[in-house]
């Protein structure tokens, strides 16, 4: 099974306004922290923002927001007025702590390709 | 404050040649991971070191890909021999621990021919 599902392929937003990209998420670890990276086309990860289990507030970072819904498992990404800098692949990423390995390496989703239009 | 630097920044071989990638990460970084990225999808991790243990390798395909990480500061990935399979994009990260976020290097777009 998917531990990270991001089901939107390719997303468009008009300048300045707010986009949603969704991910969902699969775990049965009582602990786990989400990321969601940024990858321009120059290849590098970027890291955006971050989410604990236990946080009780949503996070927030300037224009990036995290809509954390525990129950529900998702963890979507709020960026609000959008600029064309924005245009990147968006990845979401889990890390849970493997009860026979240990294992804290981050699994990623297959990512959003975000067009911001002018 | 220096990034996470990757040499080459591409590589073309042949298939069954061999191949090294090489990752200096942060300064006072003793997590390393080194991840490979298919085109269209999330990176997925090879290795995780903490300082100059590879601490998780289950990844690893070990019969060809090899790392090590000899004084817990740079970092080598090897593929040898190289197979057509093997072209993908392969990430560097590091992390002051393993509980923190990771940071990324631009990468090394491989092209086994």
């Amino acid at each position: 099974a998917q531990k990270i599902t991001q089901t939107q392929p390719g997303m468009f937003v008009q300048e300045k306004e707010a986009v949603t990209l969704d991910c969902t998420y699969d775990t049965s670890d009582p602990s786990y922290g989400l990321f969601w990276y940024k990858q321009p086309s120059s290849g590098e990860m970027i890291f955006l923002i971050y989410q604990g289990s236990y946080d009780q507030q949503n996070a927030t970072e300037g224009r990036y927001s995290l809509n954390f819904q525990k129950a529900r498992k998702s963890a979507n990404l709020v960026i609000s007025a959008s600029q064309l800098g924005d245009s990147a692949m968006y990845f979401c990423a889990m890390r849970e702590v493997s009860a026979d390995t240990g294992r804290r390496a981050l699994t990623f989703g297959s990512g959003t390709r975000l067009q911001v239009q002018p | 404050e220096a990034g996470v630097v990757q040499s080459p920044r591409y590589k073309i071989i042949e298939k069954k040649q061999p191949v090294a990638f090489w990752c200096n990460p942060i300064s006072g970084h003793n997590t390393l991971y080194w991840y490979l990225q298919n085109l269209g999808q999330g990176p997925e991790l090879l290795i995780r070191y903490e300082n100059e243990e590879a601490v998780d390798d289950s990844q690893l395909p070990k019969d060809r890909f090899s790392a090590e990480r000899l004084k817990g500061v740079d970092s080598t990935l090897k593929i040898q021999p190289a197979e057509l399979g093997d072209s993908a994009v392969y990430l560097c990260a590091s992390s002051p621990g393993v509980a923190n976020e990771q940071f990324f290097g631009p990468g090394t777009r491989l092209t086994v021919l």
